[in-house]
Protein backbone atom coordinates (compact mmCIF):
# COMPACT_ATOMS: atom_id res chain seq x y z
CA UNK A 1 0.00 0.00 0.00
CA UNK A 2 0.83 3.55 -0.04
CA UNK A 3 3.35 5.00 2.88
CA UNK A 4 4.85 7.89 3.39
CA UNK A 5 8.05 9.09 5.13
CA UNK A 6 8.04 12.46 7.13
CA UNK A 7 11.10 14.13 8.58
CA UNK A 8 10.59 13.52 12.45
CA UNK A 9 10.25 16.93 14.39
CA UNK A 10 10.45 18.53 16.39
CA UNK A 11 12.34 21.47 14.58
CA UNK A 12 12.76 24.80 16.11
CA UNK A 13 13.71 27.91 14.13
CA UNK A 14 13.90 31.21 14.88
CA UNK A 15 11.81 33.98 13.14
CA UNK A 16 13.22 34.40 9.45
CA UNK A 17 14.91 31.46 9.14
CA UNK A 18 14.32 29.42 6.13
CA UNK A 19 12.39 26.08 6.74
CA UNK A 20 12.80 22.69 4.75
CA UNK A 21 10.54 19.60 5.81
CA UNK A 22 11.19 15.96 3.78
CA UNK A 23 8.71 13.99 2.75
CA UNK A 24 9.09 10.93 0.89
CA UNK A 25 6.31 8.82 -0.68
CA UNK A 26 5.98 5.08 -1.92
CA UNK A 27 2.63 5.14 -3.68
CA UNK A 28 0.96 3.58 -6.74
CA UNK A 29 0.80 5.34 -10.40
CA UNK A 30 1.26 9.02 -9.67
CA UNK A 31 -0.89 10.32 -7.04
CA UNK A 32 -1.55 13.98 -5.74
CA UNK A 33 0.44 15.04 -3.15
CA UNK A 34 -0.65 17.26 -0.42
CA UNK A 35 0.60 19.09 2.66
CA UNK A 36 -1.51 19.71 5.33
CA UNK A 37 -1.18 22.06 8.84
CA UNK A 38 -2.73 21.57 12.20
CA UNK A 39 -2.25 24.46 14.61
CA UNK A 40 -3.05 23.65 18.07
CA UNK A 41 -6.29 22.00 19.12
CA UNK A 42 -7.51 22.18 15.57
CA UNK A 43 -8.49 20.04 13.04
CA UNK A 44 -6.47 19.60 9.48
CA UNK A 45 -6.20 22.39 6.74
CA UNK A 46 -5.20 21.78 3.27
CA UNK A 47 -1.80 23.94 2.96
CA UNK A 48 -1.00 23.26 -0.57
CA UNK A 49 -1.35 20.53 -3.33
CA UNK A 50 0.19 19.82 -6.13
CA UNK A 51 -1.55 17.42 -8.97
CA UNK A 52 1.32 16.00 -11.22
CA UNK A 53 4.82 16.32 -12.06
CA UNK A 54 7.08 19.24 -11.55
CA UNK A 55 3.99 21.28 -10.49
CA UNK A 56 4.34 23.66 -7.51
CA UNK A 57 1.64 23.99 -4.76
CA UNK A 58 2.28 27.27 -3.15
CA UNK A 59 0.32 28.88 -0.49
CA UNK A 60 0.91 31.52 2.57
CA UNK A 61 4.55 31.42 1.16
CA UNK A 62 5.28 27.69 1.32
CA UNK A 63 6.25 25.99 -1.54
CA UNK A 64 6.66 22.20 -2.29
CA UNK A 65 7.84 20.52 -6.16
CA UNK A 66 6.06 17.46 -7.14
CA UNK A 67 9.83 15.54 -7.55
CA UNK A 68 8.42 12.19 -9.77
CA UNK A 69 11.89 10.72 -9.79
CA UNK A 70 12.69 10.77 -6.49
CA UNK A 71 9.13 10.40 -4.88
CA UNK A 72 9.43 13.39 -2.80
CA UNK A 73 7.28 16.44 -1.63
CA UNK A 74 10.06 18.71 0.32
CA UNK A 75 8.10 21.47 2.22
CA UNK A 76 9.78 25.07 2.10
CA UNK A 77 9.30 28.23 3.14
CA UNK A 78 12.09 30.98 2.89
CA UNK A 79 10.91 33.42 6.28
CA UNK A 80 9.28 32.00 9.05
CA UNK A 81 7.17 33.55 11.23
CA UNK A 82 6.06 32.63 14.98
CA UNK A 83 2.21 32.29 13.48
CA UNK A 84 3.55 29.25 11.25
CA UNK A 85 3.93 27.04 14.82
CA UNK A 86 2.14 24.06 13.60
CA UNK A 87 2.06 20.08 13.04
CA UNK A 88 2.55 20.09 9.30
CA UNK A 89 1.56 16.42 7.79
CA UNK A 90 2.87 15.18 4.40
CA UNK A 91 -0.25 12.95 2.32
CA UNK A 92 0.21 11.22 -1.02
CA UNK A 93 -3.25 10.70 -2.45
CA UNK A 94 -4.56 8.61 -4.83
CA UNK A 95 -6.88 5.98 -4.27
CA UNK A 96 -10.65 5.96 -3.39
CA UNK A 97 -9.96 4.78 0.18
CA UNK A 98 -8.19 7.81 2.00
CA UNK A 99 -4.76 9.67 2.19
CA UNK A 100 -1.76 8.03 3.68
CA UNK A 101 -0.34 10.51 6.08
CA UNK A 102 2.88 10.73 7.32
CA UNK A 103 3.70 11.27 11.27
CA UNK A 104 3.72 14.84 11.39
CA UNK A 105 6.60 17.31 11.83
CA UNK A 106 6.20 20.08 14.88
CA UNK A 107 7.04 23.17 14.12
CA UNK A 108 7.95 26.16 16.40
CA UNK A 109 9.07 29.88 15.34
CA UNK A 110 10.95 31.44 18.13
CA UNK A 111 10.36 35.46 18.31
CA UNK B 1 -20.41 29.10 5.57
CA UNK B 2 -20.17 25.55 4.63
CA UNK B 3 -18.02 23.20 7.02
CA UNK B 4 -17.85 19.67 9.12
CA UNK B 5 -18.91 20.61 12.11
CA UNK B 6 -18.05 18.29 14.89
CA UNK B 7 -19.17 17.75 18.60
CA UNK B 8 -18.56 17.50 21.32
CA UNK B 9 -15.21 19.37 21.36
CA UNK B 10 -14.28 17.47 24.59
CA UNK B 11 -15.86 14.64 26.26
CA UNK B 12 -14.90 12.67 29.40
CA UNK B 13 -15.83 8.82 29.12
CA UNK B 14 -15.80 6.23 32.32
CA UNK B 15 -14.71 2.87 31.59
CA UNK B 16 -17.47 0.64 30.24
CA UNK B 17 -19.57 3.14 28.42
CA UNK B 18 -20.49 3.79 24.84
CA UNK B 19 -19.71 7.43 24.06
CA UNK B 20 -21.06 9.06 20.38
CA UNK B 21 -19.47 11.61 18.51
CA UNK B 22 -21.01 13.27 16.38
CA UNK B 23 -19.50 14.89 12.35
CA UNK B 24 -22.11 16.73 10.67
CA UNK B 25 -21.20 18.35 7.21
CA UNK B 26 -22.91 20.96 4.81
CA UNK B 27 -20.22 20.56 1.94
CA UNK B 28 -22.50 17.91 -0.35
CA UNK B 29 -19.71 15.58 -0.20
CA UNK B 30 -20.20 11.98 -0.68
CA UNK B 31 -17.53 10.69 1.36
CA UNK B 32 -16.90 11.22 4.84
CA UNK B 33 -13.70 9.42 7.14
CA UNK B 34 -13.27 9.33 11.18
CA UNK B 35 -9.61 9.65 12.15
CA UNK B 36 -7.93 8.99 15.50
CA UNK B 37 -4.91 11.06 16.52
CA UNK B 38 -2.83 9.77 19.41
CA UNK B 39 -0.14 12.35 20.98
CA UNK B 40 3.12 12.67 18.55
CA UNK B 41 1.40 10.43 15.97
CA UNK B 42 -0.08 11.03 12.89
CA UNK B 43 -3.59 10.24 11.58
CA UNK B 44 -4.98 6.51 11.18
CA UNK B 45 -7.80 5.20 9.61
CA UNK B 46 -10.92 4.14 11.64
CA UNK B 47 -13.72 4.26 9.32
CA UNK B 48 -14.85 5.69 5.63
CA UNK B 49 -17.82 5.97 3.90
CA UNK B 50 -18.11 6.64 -0.03
CA UNK B 51 -22.11 6.75 -0.21
CA UNK B 52 -25.24 7.00 2.00
CA UNK B 53 -25.96 3.41 3.90
CA UNK B 54 -22.61 2.17 3.23
CA UNK B 55 -19.22 2.14 5.30
CA UNK B 56 -15.88 0.10 4.89
CA UNK B 57 -13.64 -0.28 8.44
CA UNK B 58 -10.11 1.35 7.85
CA UNK B 59 -6.79 0.31 9.88
CA UNK B 60 -8.36 0.36 13.19
CA UNK B 61 -12.13 -0.23 13.18
CA UNK B 62 -11.99 -2.31 16.06
CA UNK B 63 -13.88 -1.19 19.20
CA UNK B 64 -15.70 1.33 16.96
CA UNK B 65 -18.79 1.71 15.06
CA UNK B 66 -20.03 4.38 12.59
CA UNK B 67 -23.35 4.76 10.06
CA UNK B 68 -24.19 6.68 7.29
CA UNK B 69 -28.20 7.25 7.09
CA UNK B 70 -27.37 10.76 5.85
CA UNK B 71 -25.39 12.76 3.44
CA UNK B 72 -24.81 14.86 5.69
CA UNK B 73 -24.06 12.93 8.51
CA UNK B 74 -21.29 10.05 10.02
CA UNK B 75 -21.18 9.49 13.72
CA UNK B 76 -18.55 7.56 15.39
CA UNK B 77 -19.29 5.56 18.37
CA UNK B 78 -16.55 4.18 21.10
CA UNK B 79 -17.42 1.01 21.97
CA UNK B 80 -16.78 -0.35 25.67
CA UNK B 81 -14.71 -2.68 23.63
CA UNK B 82 -11.89 -0.35 22.53
CA UNK B 83 -9.21 -1.10 24.84
CA UNK B 84 -7.80 2.47 24.86
CA UNK B 85 -9.91 5.11 23.77
CA UNK B 86 -8.17 8.34 25.18
CA UNK B 87 -7.43 10.30 21.64
CA UNK B 88 -7.91 13.40 19.32
CA UNK B 89 -10.73 12.10 16.97
CA UNK B 90 -11.21 13.87 13.25
CA UNK B 91 -13.96 13.52 10.99
CA UNK B 92 -13.42 14.34 7.48
CA UNK B 93 -14.78 14.22 4.09
CA UNK B 94 -14.23 14.70 0.48
CA UNK B 95 -16.24 15.55 -2.73
CA UNK B 96 -15.77 12.54 -4.99
CA UNK B 97 -13.90 9.80 -3.35
CA UNK B 98 -13.68 8.40 -6.81
CA UNK B 99 -11.09 10.62 -7.78
CA UNK B 100 -7.71 10.97 -7.98
CA UNK B 101 -7.33 14.23 -5.99
CA UNK B 102 -8.03 12.89 -2.19
CA UNK B 103 -8.26 16.54 -0.90
CA UNK B 104 -9.66 15.98 2.31
CA UNK B 105 -11.61 18.97 4.53
CA UNK B 106 -11.71 18.73 8.18
CA UNK B 107 -13.66 19.30 11.39
CA UNK B 108 -12.06 20.58 14.51
CA UNK B 109 -11.34 17.87 16.21
CA UNK B 110 -13.12 16.02 19.35
CA UNK B 111 -10.77 15.02 22.69
CA UNK B 112 -12.12 11.72 24.28
CA UNK B 113 -10.63 11.34 27.59
CA UNK B 114 -11.34 7.65 29.64
CA UNK B 115 -11.19 8.09 33.58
Amino acid sequence: GDSVTQMEGPVTLSEEAFLTINCTYTATGYPSLFWYVQYPGEGLQLLLKATKADDKGSNKGFEATYRKETTSFHLEKGSVQVSDSAVYFCAPGGSARQLTFGSGTQLTVLP
Amino acid sequence: DGGITQSPKYLFRKEGQNVTLSCEQNLNHDAMYWYRQDPGQGLRLIYYSQIVNDFQKGDIAEGYSVSREKKESFPLTVTSAQKNPTAFYLCASSINPGTNTGELFFGEGSRLTVL
